[in-house]
Parts: structure tokens; C-alpha cells; sequence
């Protein structure tokens, strides 16, 4: 079945350094959605890629879709303690039956 | 304000016991999905539901079961036979034709 790789799984900075997660694919997506999950809460969803080569971005995130659609990737600029959370990126399967496939998410720690 | 309340925040039964979790959504969406969320790690499907009174196996089914007697809800039931039942459960919802999904605020299950 379809599954997406994300790296790194942690990933620990200093307050005020950028950050970057990566989904990536074996096959051609239709698009891809990104969530994130505060410590103890629910997942919220971020925002969905569909185009090749779209770059959407949200004050200091940054969403970008390969050329190809098979990766994605989720930019923090200058990282704040409120960004403290696990990034899930997801996907739907090709069979497209509606349930969306998540990466195994990057656990974001930034030290003040 | 329209959303989804899983009920309750936490959870505590003993070993053996079957145990059910409410899931209700005032969104009007079609679908319905239950995850699990173990320490660490992303998220994985349990139960899924596109309609009413139909619903299709997850990844991890073994042990759990579900209904979708009415739109607004969709419950799921932990039975003894779940191994391993200690665990963040998620409930979902998405309106057809919306890929993205809105999640409950979870229950924490601890079976002791």
C-alpha cells in the first residue's frame, strides 16, 4: 500500500533557528496535507499542496510540493517556543477511498 | 460553534472489560475515522465510515469495534480482545468531496 516517509522523526533547536521536515513518496500524489499536534493535543490541519511546484506559505511557515509530487516539505523560519508540537504531513492513496495516509510526523523541541 | 467531542478525556478500566468511547460531530460531515496514537508515534487507522450504517476496517481493527447508526456519531467500542489497548484514541470527520479532516480532542485510554 501507499506510505509516506518523513524525516527526521525529532528534531531539537534553538529558539530563533529554522526548521525543516520532509514527506516523501514512492509514488506521484494528488496532493498533500500537513497537520500539526501541540504536546497533549489533537491534530490540527495546516493547509493542503495540490499543484507541482506550489509554495504556499503562513507568516513563518513555509509548504512546498516537488516538481514531481512525490515530496514535500514544511520550512519554520526563526522558530518559537509556540512552534513546539509534532508536524504530520498526509496523503491519499491512490485507490482514493477518502482516508488519508499519515507520515510518521517530526516532533519539533525548540529550547528558549 | 460546530466541531467533534470525543468523550471522555481519560479513561481508566480494568483489564477484561470492554470499554466504549463516544465520538459525536455537529459538522455535518460524511466521514467519520477512528486512530490510535501510541507514545511516539503517528497516527494509525482503526475504523473508517463514508455513510451511515456502513463502515470498513482500518490497519489495525483486531480488537475494536464500531457503529454508524446516525450521521453525528460513531462510537468505539475497545473489547477484551484488543492485547494491547492502552493508547491516545482519535476521532476524525471529513465531508465528502473534502480531503482534509477535523479531529476530536482524543481520549486517553489506560487499562490497568
Amino acid at each position: 500500500g501507499q506510505q509516506v516517509m518523513q524525516i527526521p522523526q525529532y528534531q531539537h533547536v534553538q529558539e530563533g533557528e529554522d526548521f525543516t521536515t520532509y514527506c516523501n513518496s514512492s509514488t506521484t500524489l494528488s496532493n498533500i496535507q500537513w497537520y500539526k499536534q501541540r504536546p497533549g493535543g489533537h491534530p490540527v490541519f495546516l493547509i493542503q499542496l495540490v499543484k507541482s511546484g506550489e509554495v504556499k506559505k503562513q507568516k513563518r511557515l513555509t509548504f512546498q510540493f516537488g516538481e514531481a509530487k512525490k515530496n514535500s516539505s514544511l520550512h519554520i523560519t526563526a522558530t518559537q517556543t509556540t512552534d513546539v508540537g509534532t508536524y504530520f504531513c498526509a496523503v491519499l492513496p491512490s485507490s482514493n477511498t477518502g482516508k488519508l495516509i499519515f507520515g510518521q510526523g517530526t516532533t519539533l523541541q525548540v529550547k528558549p | 460553534d460546530g466541531g467533534i467531542t470525543q468523550s471522555p478525556k481519560y479513561l481508566f478500566r480494568k483489564e477484561g472489560q470492554n470499554v466504549t468511547l463516544s465520538c459525536e460531530q455537529n459538522l455535518n460531515h460524511d466521514a467519520m475515522y477512528w486512530y490510535r496514537q501510541d507514545p511516539g508515534q503517528g497516527l494509525r487507522l482503526i475504523y473508517y465510515s463514508q455513510i451511515v450504517n456502513d463502515f470498513q476496517k482500518g490497519d489495525i481493527a483486531e480488537g475494536y469495534s464500531v457503529s454508524r447508526e446516525k450521521k453525528e456519531s460513531f462510537p468505539l467500542t475497545v473489547t477484551s480482545a484488543q492485547k494491547n489497548p492502552t493508547a491516545f484514541y482519535l476521532c476524525a470527520s471529513s465531508m465528502a468531496g473534502q480531503t482534509s479532516y477535523t479531529f476530536g480532542s482524543g481520549t486517553r485510554l489506560t487499562v490497568v
